[in-house]
């Protein structure tokens, strides 16, 4: 079926550094891949998304990257901040006849020490 | 707009009880769905809906229903609670675009405690 793997599981970095976020999903069909920044005690939001057709995407200081072939896709953070710190989710939306629906990843939880 | 809401925040359950779980959007989007989220499992998707009258399946959809009688309210129920049923509750609900882009957008969760 449908999958979605994420790694690592948690991350820790000092601010100011970078932080890298991976995922591998399974469905090659799948057309469209957002990720999801979710602060304690509160719903995942959107912070920034790919299409399958396109291999980078920047935004400030998020980008993310995608390789087709591989079937994988990265989250990249520069300069990070304290505010920066939360569980970041990649998904990945199966080419099922445009439902809505995605397949999330297990999620990193990131720490960016002061 | 208040976007998507869902009650209650907190609630514990016995074993056994049923309840339902109230999702509601003011967005007009046509997707609905429910997901939980768990400890080093992410959100895993329990059942999802295109429109008003239409419900599908999740992966993990055994011991909950849906229904969508209205575009705005897709509420969850629980028809015979388990301690497995322990969880964070996601409603998401997202627009039909003619791309693949379709931001979902989510309530605050419901955190049940099934004893």
């Amino acid at each position: 079926g449908e999958n979605v793997e994420q790694h690592p599981s948690t991350l820790s970095v000092q601010e100011g550094d970078s932080a890298v976020i991976k995922c591998t999903y399974s469905d090659s069909a799948s057309n469209y891949f957002p990720w999801y920044k979710q602060e304690l005690g509160k719903g995942p939001q959107l912070i920034i998304d790919i299409r399958s057709n396109v291999g980078e995407k920047k935004d400030q200081r998020i980008a993310v990257t995608l390789n087709k072939t591989a079937k994988h896709f990265s989250l990249h953070i520069t300069e990070t901040q304290p505010e920066d710190s939360a569980v970041y989710f990649c998904a990945a939306k199966p080419f099922s006849g445009n439902t809505g629906k995605l397949i999330f990843g297990q999620g990193t939880t990131l720490q960016v020490k002061p | 707009n208040a976007g998507v809401t869902q009650t209650p925040k907190f609630q514990v359950l016995k074993t056994g009880q049923s309840m339902t779980l109230q999702c509601a959007q003011d967005m007009n989007h046509e997707y609905m769905s429910w997901y939980r989220q768990d400890p080093g499992m992410g959100l895993r998707l329990i059942h999802y809906s295109v429109g008003a009258g239409i419900t599908d399946q999740g992966e993990v959809p055994n011991g909950y229903n849906v229904s969508r009688s209205t575009t705005e309210d897709f509420p969850l129920r629980l028809l015979s609670a388990a301690p497995s049923q322990t969880s964070v509750y996601f409603c998401a609900s997202s627009y039909r675009s003619r791309g693949p882009n379709t931001e979902a957008f989510f309530g605050q969760g419901t955190r049940l405690t099934v004893v």
